[in-house]
């Protein structure tokens, strides 16, 4: 079975810190993306990787970066957090081979 | 730009019941879509993907149909149980970036 950690489940964190979560796929895919949910705004795309140090943002790219230095993980890097950046943020991977997007549990993240 | 949407929000069932979940999208030249369920607070578990090539697949109770040309994708669940309560959402991706656009969700709740 595919499977897509995230570091942490929960996470609380102080208005202007630096945050970063953390994606782990056990299972050598190329393609790796990260998604914010929010009620009533549904799931949007924050940042995508192709492959391994390849990056593209998404929709909503404004007060986040990312790194990929390695295939199995992908790290979501919030550089000043704010509190408009309270959500439940959720990571997935993909492989061309089979096009099934896997995901992982979701981090809850408050910025006070 | 690709739009998703999803009828109803929200859906209250008797155990027992066969129920049907509605998708519709308004660009037809997809190459596939997925159907996803969440639970609350937790992540996305892919339940049914169809290629464009395919009018229908199941798995269990769960039978998801797509038909192009009219932009409709349904999920049947046969004979509702409340193990089913949960979100249910449809995606279909972006031809470039292979990321997902979802629609807003399907709510789900079986009585017991």
């Amino acid at each position: 079975d595919v499977k897509v950690t995230q570091s942490s489940r929960y996470l609380v964190k102080r208005t202007g810190e630096k945050v970063f979560l953390e994606c782990v796929q056990d299972m050598d895919h190329e393609n790796m993306f990260w998604y914010r949910q929010d009620p009533g705004l549904g799931l949007r795309l924050i940042y995508f990787s192709y492959d391994v140090k390849m990056k593209e943002k998404g929709d909503i790219p404004e007060g986040y970066s990312v790194s990929r230095e390695k295939k199995e993980r992908f790290s979501l890097i919030l550089e000043s957090a704010s509190t408009n950046q309270t959500s439940m943020y959720l990571c997935a991977s993909r492989t061309p081979a089979t096009d099934t997007q896997y995901f992982g549990p979701g981090t809850r993240l408050t910025v006070l | 730009k690709q739009e998703v949407t999803q009828i109803p929000a929200a859906l209250s069932v008797p155990e027992g019941e066969n129920l049907v979940l509605n998708c519709s999208f308004t660009d037809s030249a997809i190459y596939n879509l997925q159907w996803f369920r969440q639970d609350p607070g937790k992540g996305l578990t892919s339940l049914l993907l169809i290629q464009s090539s395919q009018r229908e697949q199941t798995s269990g109770r769960l039978n998801a149909s797509l038909d192009k040309s009219s932009g409709r994708s349904t999920l049947y669940i046969a004979a509702s149980q409340p193990g089913d309560s949960a979100t249910y959402l449809c995606a279909v991706p972006d031809t470039g970036r292979r990321a997902l656009t979802f629609g807003s969700g399907t709510r789900l709740q079986v009585q017991p």
